[in-house]
């Protein structure tokens, strides 16, 4: 069964500095996306991530995909405390029988300090 | 607005008590996805509608646990005889049909059974 796993689950940094959560899956995919959510609210899509190299960047964040060390990152560069929130990464599989679906992993719950 | 409704959004009910939800999808998007999210924890796939089709239901979907998406349109879960274990936030997301397309989430409905 397809596993993702993000690291770290909880992050807290000060305002200003770098930082990096991995996303690591089990199986062979090369689509990745990446969500913000929240306290109490829905996922917000960040990025989309649909072959192997893919490279995007918003602001102060960017993702990246390697599909054959089966990674994702999404770096931080110089936090704000507007980035506070908890960030999902979320493979798509698609299975033989037709369907399609996206595994998330456990989340990174962000804490920005001023 | 033509993003992806939920409702509602909010529904408490006595343990025992049989709940209903409905998702409106994006026009025009032939998948259909519910997920449900316990606190702190990423959302865990529940079904999957190709159109009206059901074509997976998660081993979480117990036999109290019902959906539907009649005529292709709009979906409905239902949950019988709920439980305690059953309060969590239950998200909808769609997508078009193809193999590089991204679900879009709706807002949730959070249930709490008392």
């Amino acid at each position: 069964e397809l596993k993702v796993e993000q690291n770290p689950l909880f992050l807290s940094m000060q305002e200003g500095k770098n930082y990096t959560i991995y996303c690591n899956y089990s199986t062979t995919s090369d689509r990745l996306y990446w969500y913000r959510q929240d306290p109490g609210k829905s996922l917000e899509s960040l990025f989309v991530l649909l072959s192997n190299g893919a490279v995007k960047q918003e602001g102060r964040l960017m993702a990246s995909l390697d599909t054959k060390a089966r990674l994702s990152t999404l770096h931080i560069t110089a936090a704000v405390h507007d980035l506070s929130a908890t960030y999902f990464c979320a493979v798509d599989t698609f299975s033989t029988s037709g369907t399609y679906k996206y595994i998330f992993g456990t989340g990174t719950r962000l804490k920005v300090l001023a | 607005d033509t993003g992806v409704s939920q409702n509602p959004r909010h529904k408490i009910t006595k343990r025992g008590q049989n709940v209903t939800f409905r998702c409106d999808p994006i026009s025009e998007h032939n998948r259909l996805y519910w997920y449900r999210q316990t606190l702190g924890q990423g959302p865990e796939f529940l079904t999957y509608f190709q159109n009206e089709a059901q074509l997976e239901k998660s081993r979480l979907l117990s036999d109290r646990f019902s959906a539907e998406r009649p005529k292709g349109s709009f979906s409905t879960l239902e949950i019988q005889r709920t439980e305690q274990g059953d309060s969590a936030m239950y998200l909808c997301a769609s997508s078009r049909l193809g193999q590089n397309t991204e679900a879009f989430f709706g807002q949730g409905t959070r249930l709490t059974v008392v």
